[in-house]
């Protein structure tokens, strides 16, 4: 199967200060998403980036999907971004159902 | 829209009892999923079901079964709970788009703890 490798695995930032995680894949994918799972264990929705480039507000991302990685930038971070980020991806065509999900960024923003 | 639902949110079971989780989604998808995630992992794929009546195996699918007799719920069951179960377990449903895109939506998790 594929590997998805996410780096760095720990950061810490003050507040407002900006950030970019990283998530590299061992093999093309399809269905890229970029997740928040925030001190309460919820798994948000970031974005549906499968190529290309989305912002939402402070957060923007881009997946160079022929280069097989995907960017996250986080700008003027809050405490409320404190979590962990998690990228995932699906090897293959079709829905085989196997969303392979990396390590995770354990982000911490400090006020 | 509630989106997707789990069933119970925490359960502390004892080694070799029984239980059943469930999911339900009212976005009408296709597609639902159940993943376990353990401390310091990603999330990792249990069983998944691309319809009603259909179900197929993950990545971990030992010790658990699954049935999708409805559209918008999928039930996980363990049947003789094992220590290394203790997990929190998430459910997510999708659809395929006009793309081909496969957007996953997650419910908020059941805590499990097998003792």
């Amino acid at each position: 199967g594929i590997q998805v490798e996410q780096s760095p695995p720990d950061l810490i930032l003050q507040e407002g200060a900006n950030s970019t995680l990283r998530c590299n894949f061992s093999d093309s994918v399809n269905n890229l998403q970029w997740f928040h799972q925030n001190p309460w264990g919820q798994l948000i929705n970031l974005f549906y980036i499968p190529s290309g480039t989305k912002q939402n507000g402070r957060l923007s991302a881009t997946t160079v999907a022929t280069e097989r990685y995907s960017l996250l930038y986080i700008s003027s971070s809050q405490t409320t971004d404190s979590g962990v980020y998690f990228c995932a991806g699906e090897h293959g065509s079709g829905n085989t159902g196997k969303l392979i999900f990396g390590q995770g960024t354990t982000l911490q923003v400090k006020p | 829209n509630a989106g997707v639902t789990q069933t119970p949110k925490f359960r502390v079971l004892k080694t070799g009892q029984s239980m059943t989780l469930l999911c339900a989604q009212d976005m009408n998808h296709e597609y639902m999923y159940w993943y376990r995630q353990d401390p310091g992992m990603g999330l990792r794929l249990i069983h998944y079901s691309v319809g009603e009546g259909t179900t197929a195996k993950g990545e971990v699918p030992d010790g658990y079964n699954v049935s999708r007799l409805k559209k918008q719920n999928f039930l996980l069951g363990l049947e003789s709970a094992a220590p290394s179960q203790t997990s929190v377990y998430f459910c997510a449903s999708s659809f395929l788009d006009w793309r081909g895109g496969n957007e996953r939506f997650f419910g908020p998790g059941t805590r499990l703890t097998v003792l």
